[in-house]
């Protein structure tokens, strides 16, 4: 079974409008950690929203937010005010277990913001 | 402070051919991942390293190997290379209580 699937290939949004990326993940620890990375077309990929399993807020980085459904096994990624550049491939990210573990990518999205 | 480093930034080899491919981790980090991006999929873990030793392991086969050095950057080695090992070659770092995995801009091979 995928452990972290993103559904969503491509995605379009108009600059300055809202946009949610989905990521669903499946993990039987108790203990895990989803992130969400931006991968522009250089290939880096940037760290940007880190969610722990027993956080009860839902992590915010200025723009970026997670939208953290732990009963729905949801982490999605919603990003406010978009800009030219956050056109990119966005990938969703967990780490089960203990802190040394690998990270788990989904395939992917890729957001086009459109002026 | 410099991020993560990795070099070469390209590489292009022969089939049946070896390549190292090496990493400087952020300052202050010693544990060293990488992982293998072939085009339009996500990255997928190849191995990870933390006080000079293997920790973890992804399905990859024994071709791959790798070092960590007392400073803690990382070499990757292929030997043997196969057209699939064409791909984007990403290390990450992480303190070592640290969430978050930092990337470095990553090595394209091709492998011809």
């Amino acid at each position: 079974a995928q452990k972290i699937t993103q559904t969503q290939p491509g995605m379009f949004v108009q600059e300055k409008e809202a946009v949610t990326l989905d990521c669903t993940y499946d993990t039987s620890d108790q203990s895990y950690g989803l992130f969400w990375y931006k991968q522009p077309s250089s290939g880096e990929m940037i760290f940007l929203i880190y969610q722990g399993s027993y956080d009860e807020q839902n992590a915010t980085e200025g723009r970026y937010s997670l939208n953290f459904q732990k009963a729905r096994k949801s982490a999605n990624l919603v990003i406010s005010a978009s800009q030219l550049g956050d056109s990119a491939m966005y990938f969703c990210a967990m780490r089960e277990g203990r802190s040394r573990r690998a990270l788990t990518f989904g395939s992917g999205t890729r957001l086009q913001v459109q002026p | 402070d410099a991020g993560v480093t990795q070099s070469p930034t390209h590489l292009i080899k022969t089939r049946g051919q070896q390549v190292t491919l090496r990493c400087s981790p952020k300052s202050g980090h010693d544990t060293v991942s990488w992982y293998q991006q072939a085009l339009g999929q996500g990255p997928q873990f190849i191995f990870q390293y933390y006080e000079e030793e293997e920790r973890q392991r992804g399905n990859f086969p024994d071709r791959f190997s790798g070092h960590q050095f007392p400073n803690y950057s990382s070499e990757l080695n292929v030997n043997a290379l196969l057209l699939g090992d064409s791909a984007l070659y990403l290390c990450a770092s992480r303190a070592q209580n640290g969430a978050e995995a930092f990337f470095g801009q990553g090595t394209r091979l091709t492998v011809v």
